[in-house]
């Protein structure tokens, strides 16, 4: 199966800055088949990108994703208050789909 | 709007089973795959199983294969999740989430805890 390493486990930054997460994959992923959810305590994850950079329904385009093959990484442009979170790739060229271990963005 | 609700979780024993339900709104259920992802405390998710909407094709997880069973009712909007001989790892919150590869819409979860 394929393993999803992120980096950085935790990412410290104040509100109006840019996040750079990264998800870097054990194999190629086929066809950019890549997803980003975002996940606050105590609620399920939310969509936010699929296709490595197209974003779901609802979401603003200060997310955006990029990469291919084995690198990937999702931005937050500016970063605002609600966005602070915990954020997962995951992977669905090759079943079984799998996911990252998360980065959790905080404020600094 | 899409809703997806999930019950049937609690407290069983290591070898018990339980039956998970997800009642789904504000779509066509019978068009859309659905799946089942669990997320352990503190963990990230992991994918379970998942069923096509077009044929009821089904897929599993190596760690669930042989031990669960999911199923479709279209006739009353409901997925469901058969898990028998259960261990202490498959403690996790589970998903009712819709999609089969990725998943856009997700419900609340429910505790699925497996504890003598």
């Amino acid at each position: 199966e394929i393993v999803l390493t992120q980096s950085p486990g935790t990412l410290s930054l104040s509100p109006g800055e840019r996040a750079s997460l990264s998800c870097r994959a054990s194999q190629s992923v086929s066809s950019r088949y890549l997803a980003w959810y975002q996940q606050k305590p105590g609620q399920a994850p939310r969509l936010l990108i699929y296709g490595a950079s197209s974003r779901a329904t609802g979401i603003p385009d200060r997310f955006s994703g990029s990469g291919s093959g084995t690198d990937f990484t999702l931005t937050i442009s500016r970063l605002e208050p609600e966005d602070f979170a915990v954020y997962y790739c995951q992977q669905y060229g090759s079943s079984p789909w799998t996911f990252g271990q998360g980065t959790k963005v905080e404020i600094k | 709007e899409v809703q997806l609700l999930e019950s049937g979780g609690g407290l069983v024993q290591p070898g018990g089973s339980l039956r998970l339900s997800c009642a789904a709104s504000g779509f066509t259920f019978s068009s859309y795959a659905m799946s089942w992802v669990r997320q352990a405390p503190g963990k990230g998710p992991e994918w379970v199983s998942g069923i096509s909407g077009s044929d009821s094709s089904t897929n599993y997880a190596d760690s669930v294969k042989g031990r669960f069973t999911i199923s479709g009712d279209n006739s009353k909007n409901t997925m469901y999740l058969q898990m028998n001989s259960l261990r202490a790892e498959d403690t996790a919150v589970y998903y009712c989430a819709k999609g089969w590869v990725y998943f856009d819409n997700w419900g609340q979860g429910t505790l699925v805890t497996v504890s003598s």
